[in-house]
């Protein structure tokens, strides 16, 4: 059964620290991985990752992939209030008739105060 | 840039009655994905169209159908709510493997 993991589940940091959020998976036909933010709303995407070892940043965002071990991280600096949200991290494989499909994880819940 | 559109935003329905949510994909967009999410949960995949044909099924109740229209909208139809189907249901659409999603229906069973 395809799964995707995420730890910790729950993170309390005071603004500018910075913190590091995991997610590993295990899915059938992996394409890629992504990350969104979701607040009191819909997730927002954040990053998308199909290559391993390489880097992709956005301000005080980066994120890298891992194919051989089958993780990700989520690194946030300098951390702002406005971080806090849940980061949701999801693999796409294909699913049946070639479709895709994305498995989410359970969430990081990021409380950052001030 | 436009986003995913869901109508209505909100819902308050009773056991038993039935609802249809609408879901508007980003143009040019030409997969649409259905997700139940309980609070405190992580989207639950119900569904998803490719060019308007039934493309994955995950855990959608019996109760619940979808369909895709030639313009590439898609409406979910709930029927026999139950209590437990009080969720916040996302719609989300993808060209290819990112999936953009809308601002989400809450469906309030009472």
């Amino acid at each position: 059964e395809d799964k995707v993991v995420q730890s910790p589940l729950s993170l309390v940091v005071h603004e500018g620290d910075t913190v590091t959020l995991n997610c590993s998976y295990e899915v059938t036909n992996f394409r890629s991985l992504l990350w969104y933010k979701q607040e009191k709303k819909a997730p927002t995407f954040l990053f998308m990752l199909t290559s391993s070892g390489i880097e992709k940043k956005s301000g005080r965002l980066s994120s890298i992939l891992d194919k051989k071990e089958l993780f990700s991280i989520l690194n946030i600096t300098a951390t702002q209030t406005g971080d806090s949200a849940v980061y949701l991290c999801a693999a796409t494989a294909l699913g049946i008739q070639g479709a895709q499909k994305l498995v989410f994880g359970q969430g990081t819940r990021l409380t950052i105060n001030p | 840039a436009a986003g995913v559109i869901q109508s209505p935003r909100h819902l308050i329905k009773e056991k038993r009655e039935t609802a249809t949510l609408k879901c508007y994909p980003i143009p040019r967009h030409d997969t649409v994905y259905w997700y139940q999410q309980g609070p405190g949960q992580d989207p639950q995949f119900l569904i998803s169209f490719y060019e308007k044909m039934q493309s994955d099924k995950g855990s959608i109740p019996d109760r619940f159908s979808a369909q895709q229209f030639s313009d590439y909208h898609s409406e979910l139809n709930m029927s026999s709510l139950e209590l437990g189907d009080s969720a916040l249901y996302f719609c989300a659409s993808s060209l290819s493997y990112t999936q953009y999603f809308g601002p989400g229906t809450r469906l309030t069973v009472l």
